[in-house]
């Protein structure tokens, strides 16, 4: 596609409740990044797959919080048992490679909304 | 561990100033340094990147500097008009985790017709 789609836009959850969050990146990206993003802060890391395998997975909050991309291609966030703290936009990044000096293209993101 | 802080955290403007952002780092060892514009509800879109080795990047009314010894960035907006008006993002690139981002908080600008 021409860019990095997330679905969905919103979704809004209650507590305990499990989702998953999409992504579809840039065809031909090999690198994947989510980053999460709470009111008033930049995005903070989570996860970077290099094809489908994740690469460093040390910002993942904690084991409630899973990602794959099983063909290299798309991606899923998964978030078990939602907390109310959960509530954030999740952003999802690609770039042509994970090298320092290729530029990482950003979606619109997703705002998860845990009541 | 790096650490990225930008002010002011919010700075309102009349329509035509010139204006100044800063980002400061706290660890020099960074590949380049990147400036992003969100706008609300909406993703990052990338304005402009200078890597470690330059000292600025110009694109249009946009001027970022970056003086990396010091650990300090500025983005430079010439002429601002309203359609400026949003969140400014700036992110490093760290040498041991170069895939990684590393955020600040974020400049929120309103550019007042």
């Amino acid at each position: 596609g021409a860019g990095v789609s997330q679905t969905p836009s919103n979704k809004v959850t209650e507590k305990g409740k499990y989702v998953e969050l999409r992504c579809d990146p840039i065809s031909g990206h090999t690198a994947l990044y989510w980053y999460r993003q709470s009111l008033g802060q930049g995005p903070e890391f989570l996860i970077y797959f290099q094809g489908t395998g994740a690469a460093d997975d040390s910002g993942l909050p904690n084991d409630r919080f899973f990602a794959v991309r099983p063909e290299g291609s798309v991606s899923t966030l998964k978030i078990q048992r939602t907390e109310r703290g959960d509530s954030a936009v999740y952003l999802c990044a690609s770039s042509l490679t994970g090298g320092p000096n290729t530029e990482a293209f950003f979606g619109q993101g997703t705002r998860l909304t845990v009541v | 561990k790096q650490e990225v802080t930008q002010i002011p955290a919010a700075l309102s403007v009349p329509e035509g100033e010139n204006l100044v952002l800063n980002c400061s780092f706290t660890d020099s060892a960074i590949y380049n340094l990147q400036w992003f514009r969100q706008d609300p509800g909406k993703g990052l879109t990338s304005l402009l990147l200078i890597q470690s080795s330059q000292r600025e990047q110009t694109s249009g009314r946009l001027n970022a500097s970056l003086d990396k010894s010091s650990g300090r960035s500025t983005l430079y907006i010439a002429a601002s008009q309203p359609g400026d008006s949003a969140t400014y993002l700036c992110a490093v690139r760290p040498m041991d985790s170069s895939y990684k981002l590393i955020f600040g908080s974020g400049t929120r600008l309103l550019v007042r017709p």
